[in-house]
């Protein structure tokens, strides 16, 4: 069955920092995945997705994401984050093969922004 | 983007009633709307999907008499959790789907039941 694991349940990185948000995902066939942001009481938005090409994603705000097949990851990544990226990030996959279809999502990681 | 808002954001009920939560497409339309639930410190679970006209699809483990899913037009799908009791209690988050696929997300509904 389709899995995804976001090892980090709760990071803290320095405003300025660089980040990583680790994601693994278990899938049989080309996986279609995506990284979401959820701010308290606002609903997910979507930083970025992967269908397929280049295996380099940016997206919003910043946030960028590679493919990996070999290692079944994809990775969220920020050169430096600002206090406003405190939020909870879910790394999810697509199921059925397409855009479409169910998402199946990860536990979410907790991100904590220091002065 | 798109926007999907859904109603109440927050709504405390007394155990046995019946509460009703809808999620609009604001500004596009939505053949596919998804109801997940999400407990504190966890991931979102799909619940079901929601077709425009036709019955919805549960996911295993989930009550269709439990929780009613109605999608009566393009732009509206409402979910009705019946009978509520405590352990109903947890954030409600539809999604709604546009004509390129792409998954939209509403702010969410806390269900309380006392």
């Amino acid at each position: 069955a389709q899995s995804v694991t976001q090892p980090d349940i709760h990071i803290t990185v320095s405003e300025g920092a660089s980040l990583e948000l680790r994601c693994n995902y278990s899938y049989g066939a080309t996986p279609y995945l995506f990284w979401y942001v959820q701010s308290p009481g606002q609903g997910l938005q979507l930083l970025l997705k992967y269908f397929s090409g280049d295996t380099l994603v940016q997206g919003i705000k910043g946030f960028e994401a590679e493919f990996k097949r070999s290692q079944s990851s994809f990775n969220l990544r920020k050169p430096s984050v600002h206090w406003s990226d405190a939020a909870e990030y879910f790394c999810a996959v697509g199921e059925g093969g397409g855009a479409t279809n169910k998402l199946i999502f990860g536990t979410g990681t907790l991100l904590a922004v220091q002065p | 983007g798109a926007v999907v808002s859904q109603h109440p954001s927050r709504v405390i009920c007394k155990s046995g009633t019946s509460v009703k939560i809808e999620c609009r497409s604001l500004d596009f339309q939505a053949t596919t709307m998804f109801w997940y639930r999400q407990f504190p410190k966890q991931s979102l679970m799909l619940m079901a999907t929601s077709n425009e006209g036709s019955k919805a699809t549960y996911e295993q483990g989930v009550e269709k008499d439990k929780f009613l899913i109605n999608h009566a037009s393009l732009t509206l799908s409402t979910l009705t959790v019946t009978s509520a009791h405590p352990e109903d209690s947890s954030f409600y988050i539809c999604s709604a789907q546009t004509l390129m696929n792409e998954q939209f997300f509403g702010p969410g509904t806390r269900l309380t039941v006392l």
